[in-house]
């Protein structure tokens, strides 16, 4: 069965700093990945897909198949970043997603 | 436009209680999701509608979970003979081919049996 992992619960970096929420996941198709983020007080909504190979909010993330990895990235967090990120992947013949733990991600000034 | 929207945002019951959470999806959406998320759980699929339809149900814990879905639109999800453990926010999504199949999520229903 297919399985989404985040490792990090909780990761605190500085204004500034570079940021990177880690992403692993075991499947044996193709999957298609999402990273998801959710602000206190608002739902959960999407921050980027990996067949987009876009940027959003200065966050990237490369699918590694080698790795299976999907690794998000900023190279300069701002204190609004601060929210929970889930890892989230999708079959190749399926609908649902499966979802990681989520890793809050908090931002100091 | 108007996003998905869900009833009530807050619910709290008895243990053994029946509960009926609501899920309106974005208008046009064809496919419908439910998911629970749990304090240490993460989020957990529950059932997958496309259309009226539910070929996907296999995230549904227990047989006192039910779920459906009419007229392509508005979907409930029905608890019964709740227990301690069913608490949870209970998220509903919508997609469809014109949005990229992307999910997009209500603001859940926070439920709480006592």
């Amino acid at each position: 069965a297919q399985r989404v992992t985040q490792p990090e619960k909780l990761l605190s970096v500085f204004k500034g700093a570079p940021v990177e929420l880690k992403c692993n996941y075991s499947y044996s198709g193709s999957p298609e990945l999402f990273w998801y983020v959710q602000y206190s007080r608002q739902r959960l909504q999407l921050l980027l897909r990996h067949i987009s190979r876009e940027s959003i909010k200065g966050f990237t993330a490369d699918l590694n198949k080698g790795e299976t990895s999907f690794h998000l990235k900023k190279p300069f967090a701002q204190e609004e970043d601060s929210a929970m990120y889930y890892c989230a992947l999708k079959e190749t013949s399926g609908s649902r997603l499966t979802f990681g733990e989520g890793t809050q991600l908090t931002v100091n000034p | 436009g108007a996003g998905v929207s869900q009833s009530p945002s807050n619910k709290v019951t008895e243990k053994g209680k029946d509960v009926e959470l609501r899920c309106d999806p974005i208008s046009g959406h064809t496919a419908l999701y439910w998911y629970r998320q749990s304090l240490g759980q993460g989020l957990e699929f529950l059932i997958y509608f496309q259309g009226n339809s539910a070929p996907d149900k296999s995230g549904l814990p227990s047989d006192r979970f039910s779920a459906e879905r009419t007229g392509g639109s508005v979907s409930t999800l029905t608890i019964q003979r709740t227990q301690q453990e069913d608490s949870a926010v209970y998220l509903c999504a919508s997609s469809s081919g014109t949005s990229g199949y992307t999910q997009y999520f209500g603001p859940g229903t926070r439920l709480t049996v006592l």
